[in-house]
């Protein structure tokens, strides 16, 4: 089993739709969780953290459910510049490592 | 400010031959890390240096991968006898200290004919 599980997609969907995509982790012991983008042929960047409360960025929201072991980013609104491959991004605790999920792409379109 | 970089950008070689993987960590940045991604799969790490202590090299898929990184900046990743296998992306990343965000360098893209 994968260490970081992740649907995907491709996720086909027109402008201004809403969008959300799961993760699942194995590692109990993960603390830190990150929602990372990378678009074609470029670098994965950070787009945003995930913290056990739940954190927004504009459209974007991102969910943690330690029990559950899941993860989520809902995209609002989506816009043509949203389409890229989201990286579900995990780092267990006492590590500086981070494991990342194969990604799920995105495309959303006129 | 300047970011990560590497080089060369894209590195084309025969099977059997060494190849040597360049990466510029962002300065201060103490910890270093190298991943691979092959064409349409995530991101697998391979080996991490944070300062003076022996490098985290769990992820190294075989020995003819090895890495080493001089005087706490720049890095070199080393892939002896080359096979087509080891074509992918080779992604490089820096950081101050965790659970600081990583920044990658644009890769190096390795084909191995």
């Amino acid at each position: 089993r994968k260490e970081v599980e992740q649907d995907p997609g491709p996720f086909n969907v027109p402008e201004g739709a809403t969008v959300a995509f799961n993760c699942t982790y194995s590692n109990s012991a993960s603390q830190s969780f990150f929602w990372y983008r990378q678009d074609c042929r470029k670098e994965p960047k950070l787009l945003m953290s995930v913290y056990s409360s739940g954190n927004e960025d504009g459209r974007f929201t991102a969910q943690l459910n330690r029990a559950s072991q899941y993860i989520s980013l809902l995209i609002r609104d989506s816009k043509l510049s949203d389409s890229a491959t989201y990286l579900c991004v995990v780092r267990a605790g006492g590590y500086n490592k981070l494991i990342f999920g194969a990604g799920t792409r995105l495309a959303v379109h006129p | 400010g300047a970011g990560v970089s590497q080089s060369p950008s894209n590195k084309v070689t025969e099977k059997g031959k060494d190849v040597e993987l360049r990466c510029d960590p962002i300065s201060g940045h103490t910890a270093l890390y190298w991943y691979r991604q092959s064409l349409g799969q995530g991101l697998e790490f391979l080996i991490y240096f944070q300062g003076n202590s022996a490098p985290d090299k769990s992820g190294l898929p075989s020995d003819r991968f090895s890495a080493e990184r001089t005087g706490g900046s720049v890095s070199t990743l080393t892939i002896q006898r080359t096979q087509q296998e080891d074509s992918a992306v080779y992604l490089c990343a820096s950081n101050r200290d965790a659970p600081d965000t990583q920044y990658f360098g644009p890769g190096t893209r390795l084909t191995v004919l």
